[in-house]
Formats: C-alpha cells, structure tokens, sequence
C-alpha cells in the first residue's frame, strides 16, 4: 500500500467511449503526475500539478483531459481514443513539486481501447 | 538535458546469483538518485535512493553507491531470490530542473530456482 489508489484498475474503451480515471492520494502531497508505460516504450509523463495548478503538460493530444479539483485527488478523462492509446496509466504523488525526494505511485490503470 | 541509461534487459538469473545492474547517468545539477522496481501487474515502488555523492542506499538486500566521478549509480544484490523477479527503473530528480524525474528504459529480471 503506497497510500496512492487508482481506479478502475483495468478498463477496456471503444474509440468513441468517454471514460474517466481516478487517482486519490492519502499522503498529504501537493504534487501530482499522470506518467503513460507503454510495453517496450519508456516512462512518459503526461501532466503535472503542483498545488492543483497544472505546470506541466508533455504535448499530450487534447483527447487526454486532466483534471484536479484539490491536491488529493486527480483525473484523466478520455475521450475518442485511438489503439495505440492502450498502455498502463500511472499516477504519482510527491510532496512538492521542486523537491527531489521520490515519487509514490498508483498501481495503475490498465486502460485497451478497442 | 538529463538522461538515465540502465543495462539493457533482460536479465536472467538463478537463485542466488550475483546481480548488477548498471545505470549511469547524465544531469546537469546534483540530482538524488534512485532505483525503482515494479513488481508484475503493479505500480513503480522505490527501492532504494541516494541523495549526494558517495552515499549508498540499501533495502531489502540490494544496493547502490552513488559515483559522482563515473556517474554510476548500479544496482547490486549478494543473492538474488524467485521473489525478486521484477522491472527495474534506475531515475534521477534535479532540483535545478524543477526536481524534474528522469527514468531510464528498466531492466526486465527474471530469477529462476
């Protein structure tokens, strides 16, 4: 239990399906990460908040929609999505955004879309 | 920019060989360094974690010295177990980049008994 819980853990989407993840952290972070693993691809990042302002967005295509109401909590909302969007969605925690402690993640989300 | 290089997978080994895992490092600040392991059908955990040079970081039986004059930070085990089956991500975080976290590609291990 890393005190960062994803949901759902798997979810399989049609390309015109509009899905939602969530990400809730209990650890009083301020910082949030929506980080794509695809098989054989390295560890990309998506977004970035630090205090649910976004300061980073990685030229992610607009059909990716982030969102955080407050520091605990995050979400990716989804919409016409394409296959090669399958992958794990992981999200991650840290205390500030600057700081250079480690991040704590969510077990991820399994997202297919067929 | 920064950039992680770590040995390139897969690796396999028996029960309780020796394991190194190389990861060498470019950054043009004094980053921390760390060693993750994802464990299958699960999320990144740390492992391990240095945070200036010539410290060691250690947890359940593996091992890495930070060598700020090689930019090394390799992952070492004495005796390698089943368990330890994983992915394994070697990464920075630079403060002068924004605490910016920089992973490398992971090394796929596989132990066999």
């Amino acid at each position: 239990e890393t005190g960062v819980t994803q949901t759902p853990r798997h979810l399989v989407m049609g390309m015109t399906n509009k899905k939602s993840l969530k990400c809730e952290q209990h650890l009083g972070h301020n910082a949030m990460y929506w980080y794509k693993q695809s098989a054989k691809k390295p560890l990309e990042l998506m977004f970035v908040y630090n205090f649910k302002e976004q300061t980073e967005n990685n030229s992610v295509p607009s059909r990716f929609s982030p969102e955080c109401p407050n520091s605990s909590h995050l979400f990716l909302h989804l919409h016409t999505l394409q296959p090669e969007d399958s992958a794990l969605y992981l999200c991650a925690s840290s205390p500030e955004r600057g700081d250079t402690g480690e991040l704590f993640f969510g077990e991820g989300s399994r997202l297919t879309v067929l | 920019g920064n950039s992680v290089t770590q040995m390139e997978g897969p690796v396999t080994l028996s029960e309780e060989a020796f394991l190194t895992i190389n990861c060498t490092y470019t950054a043009t600040g004094y980053p921390s360094l760390f060693w993750y392991v994802q464990y299958p059908g699960e999320g990144l955990q740390l492992l391990l974690k240095a945070t200036k040079a010539d410290d060691k970081g250690s947890n359940k039986g593996f091992e890495a010295t930070y060598r700020k004059e090689t930019t090394s930070f390799h992952l070492e085990k004495g005796s390698v177990q089943v368990s330890d089956s994983a992915v394994y991500f070697c990464a920075l975080s630079d403060r002068t980049n924004a605490g910016k976290s920089t992973f490398g590609d992971g090394t796929t291990l596989t132990v066999k008994p």
